[in-house]
């Protein structure tokens, strides 16, 4: 199982660029890379997913060196309502059955003022 | 989110009575999941679902059971609640044929007293 490390908690501030890093030393050569975001008293929502060099979508990019053993998520000119944990998984998207996914603790991103 | 809802919303119930948690969702995915989520330790599986009356135990099963009799209808039990049950309980989705990627349900907040 491909288990992630990400930071617990990060804070920044209005208008800023966010990069969050997750290390998965372990990742299998089918594994993928996606990011959650979770706000208070919701569920978790998909942001971005990736399997080499780089992704963007409207919200966010996201890095992974050649060695995928890491990849960072980059959230653009931060605003208040960015606040929210963020998750890193990773899996094959081939098997979707849940035993092969961890969620971590995430990082919990606050934005201030 | 669209397409999965959970319900009841809200449940206040007294320790060793029966639960039953209910996810209905409507865009016709394989995969469904229940998960649980205290502070201090991210989401963690309870239970999975990879088609009609296919379920697998995840990492925290004990003390729950499921049932999946159609596809839109994915049910968690607690058998007799106990307090260490009091917990956020969030369904999720996901449809291999369309990548790796999870839909969450908002939730179900849990309090066994």
């Amino acid at each position: 199982l491909a288990k992630t490390t990400q930071p617990i908690s990060m804070d920044s501030y209005e208008g800023q660029e966010v990069n969050i890093t997750c290390s998965h030393n372990n990742i299998a050569t089918n594994d993928y890379i996606t990011w959650y975001q979770q706000f208070p008293s919701q569920g978790p929502r998909f942001i971005i997913q990736g399997y080499k060099t780089k992704v963007t979508n409207e919200v966010a990019s996201l890095f992974i060196p050649a060695d995928r053993k890491s990849s960072t998520l980059s959230l653009p000119r931060v605003s208040l309502s960015d606040t929210a944990v963020y998750y890193c998984l990773v899996g094959d998207p081939r098997y979707s059955s849940a035993s092969k996914i961890i969620f971590g603790s995430g990082t919990r991103l606050s934005i201030r003022p | 989110d669209a397409g999965i809802t959970q319900s009841p919303r809200h449940k206040v119930t007294e320790t060793g009575t029966p639960v039953t948690l209910r996810c209905h969702q409507t865009e016709n995915h394989r995969y469904m999941y229940w998960y649980r989520q205290d502070p201090g330790h991210g989401l963690r599986l309870i239970h999975y679902s990879y088609g009609v009356k296919d379920t697998d135990k995840g990492e925290v099963s004990d003390g729950y059971s499921v049932s999946r009799s159609k596809t839109e209808d994915f049910l968690l039990t607690l058998e007799s609640a106990t307090s260490s049950q009091t917990s956020v309980y969030f369904c999720a989705i996901s449809d291999p044929a369309g990548g790796f990627g999870y839909t969450f349900g908002s939730g179900t907040r849990l309090t066994v007293v």
